[in-house]
C-alpha cells in the first residue's frame, strides 16, 4: 500500500525568504500523480501544484516549485519569496493514476508560519 | 471561481445519535468524495462516489455510515449511531472528471461527546 510521510510537524520562515517543506512517499507503482495542497486557517484545501510522475521537469507554478525525485520517491516544495499569505497547513498527497483507484493518500502535514 | 461548500462548519452531537454532514459540490462535477481527518493525524479516505452509486470505499466506511446525492446539489454523509472515534474533520471533494485533481471544501468538524 501506497504512503506519504510529511516529516516536519511545523515550519517558520522569514517574509521574503524561501523555505522547503519535505514529502517522502513509498510506491511500487510507476505512474502516478503528486500534489500539494495548502489550507490557510479555517479554509478550503487548495492545490498548490501537481506533479505527474512520468513527467522528469518539475512542476512550478509562480513562487511555488517542486524537486521531484523518483527515485528516491521524494517530493518536496519550495516556496520562494514566502508572504504572510503563506501560513497555513500543507498536504502532500499520492493518486495513482493506473489502479483504477482515484481517492488521495495524505501525509500528516507542514504548519508553515511566515515571521513578519 | 466555484467552490465546494458544507455545511455546518461544527457539529457537536451525543454517542449513538445520527448526523447529517451536507456537502454541495461545484455545480459540474460527477465525482465525489469523503475524507476526514482525526486531529493531529493524516487525512484518510472515507468513500468515493459517482452516477448515484459507491465507486470505492475504505474500511473505516462500515455500516454506521452511508452516502447520498438526494437532489442534483447535495451529496451527504451520514453516520447512523456516532461514536467517539467519530469526531473528526470531514472533507468533502468532487471533480469534473475521475481522472482530475480534487477540489475540497472548509470541512465540517465533527465533535461526538
Amino acid at each position: 500500500a501506497q504512503t506519504v510521510t510529511q516529516s516536519q510537524p511545523e515550519m517558520s520562515v522569514q517574509e521574503a525568504e524561501t523555505v522547503t517543506l519535505s514529502c517522502t512517499y513509498d510506491t511500487s507503482e510507476s505512474d502516478y500523480y503528486l500534489f500539494w495542497y495548502k489550507q490557510p486557517p479555517s479554509r478550503q484545501m487548495i492545490l498548490v501544484i501537481r506533479q505527474e510522475a512520468y513527467k522528469q521537469q518539475n512542476a512550478t507554478e509562480n513562487r511555488f516549485s517542486v524537486n521531484f525525485q523518483k527515485a528516491a520517491k521524494s517530493f518536496s516544495l519550495k516556496i520562494s519569496d514566502s508572504q504572510l499569505g503563506d501560513a497555513a497547513m500543507y498536504f502532500c498527497a499520492y493518486r495513482s493514476s493506473t489502479s483504477g483507484t482515484y481517492k488521495y493518500i495524505f501525509g500528516t502535514g507542514t504548519r508553515l508560519k511566515v515571521l513578519a | 471561481e466555484p467552490e465546494v461548500t458544507q455545511t455546518p462548519s461544527h457539529q457537536v452531537t451525543q454517542m449513538g445519535q445520527e448526523v447529517i454532514l451536507r456537502c454541495v459540490p461545484i455545480s459540474n462535477h460527477l465525482y465525489f468524495y469523503w475524507y476526514r481527518q482525526i486531529l493531529g493525524q493524516k487525512v484518510e479516505f472515507l468513500v468515493s462516489f459517482y452516477n448515484n452509486e459507491i465507486s470505492e470505499k475504505s474500511e473505516i466506511f462500515d455500516d454506521q455510515f452511508s452516502v447520498e446525492r438526494p437532489d442534483g446539489s447535495n451529496f451527504t454523509l451520514k453516520i447512523r449511531s456516532t461514536k467517539l472515534e467519530d469526531s473528526a474533520m470531514y472533507f468533502c471533494a468532487s471533480t469534473a472528471d475521475i481522472a482530475d485533481t480534487q477540489y475540497f471544501g472548509p470541512g465540517t468538524r465533527l465533535t461526538v461527546l
